[in-house]
């Protein structure tokens, strides 16, 4: 079966600094892979995915993404972050053979603090 | 621009009571879906539909049911709502091919 972590569940940054929020799934077959945010009270709204080609992926926001494929991560990165991205970013994959749903990791709280 | 719609934002119901929430998307999608959401546990499936009237258990589907008479009306229902069912409750839409979710906005719902 597969699965998602998010390993960390909070992540505090300071703005304009960089960030990373690591994602790790286990697939043994081909995925496609999603990430989304959720600002309060909201619902998720997608980010970026990846479902072939390049593995740099270009979101919204100024975010990206890095599939790889051999470590089975698919972590998402901003150069400066803003106070206004403090959310919570959740990973979720899709296996793309079949009808099977997403399954999300646990999500990491992004806290951008001036 | 397209659309999943929750009809409720905020919803407080006693212990006991029939609670319904209902969910429309106009986007044609034929797959519709229910989480809940609290904190540390992330989005748990509840139901899922992949058509008219045809629905599937999820993760967690004691507790609740659901309807789909129409193919953009996709509805939660707790017969009995208790306390332990407290919590944010997202629908979400989607197309088969590529698995990409559009979500509502949520509906948080307290049982007292």
């Amino acid at each position: 079966a597969q699965s998602v972590t998010q390993l960390d569940s909070q992540v505090p940054v300071f703005e304009e600094a960089p960030v990373e929020l690591r994602c790790n799934y286990s697939s043994s077959v081909s995925v496609y892979l999603f990430w989304y945010v959720q600002y309060p009270n909201q619902g998720l709204q997608l980010l970026l995915k990846y479902l072939s080609g390049s593995t740099l992926v270009k979101g919204i926001n100024g975010f990206e993404a890095e599939f790889n494929k051999s470590q089975t991560s698919f972590h998402l990165r901003k150069p400066s972050v803003h106070i206004s991205d403090t959310a919570e970013y959740f990973c979720a994959v899709f296996m793309n053979t079949g009808f099977q749903k997403l399954v999300f990791g646990t999500g990491t709280r992004l806290l951008v603090s001036p | 621009d397209v659309k999943v719609t929750q009809s409720s934002r905020y919803l407080v119901k006693r212990t006991g009571e029939k609670v319904f929430l209902e969910c429309v998307q106009d986007m044609d999608h034929e797959n519709m879906f229910w989480y809940r959401q609290d904190p540390g546990l992330g989005l748990r499936l509840i139901y899922f539909s992949y058509d008219v009237k045809m629905k599937e258990k999820g993760d967690i589907p004691e507790g609740y049911s659901v309807s789909r008479e129409k193919k953009e009306r996709f509805s939660l229902i707790l017969e009995s709502a208790s306390t332990n069912q407290t919590s944010m409750y997202l629908c979400a839409s989607s197309t088969s091919s590529t698995g990409g979710y559009t979500f509502g906005s949520g509906t948080r719902l307290t049982v007292v």
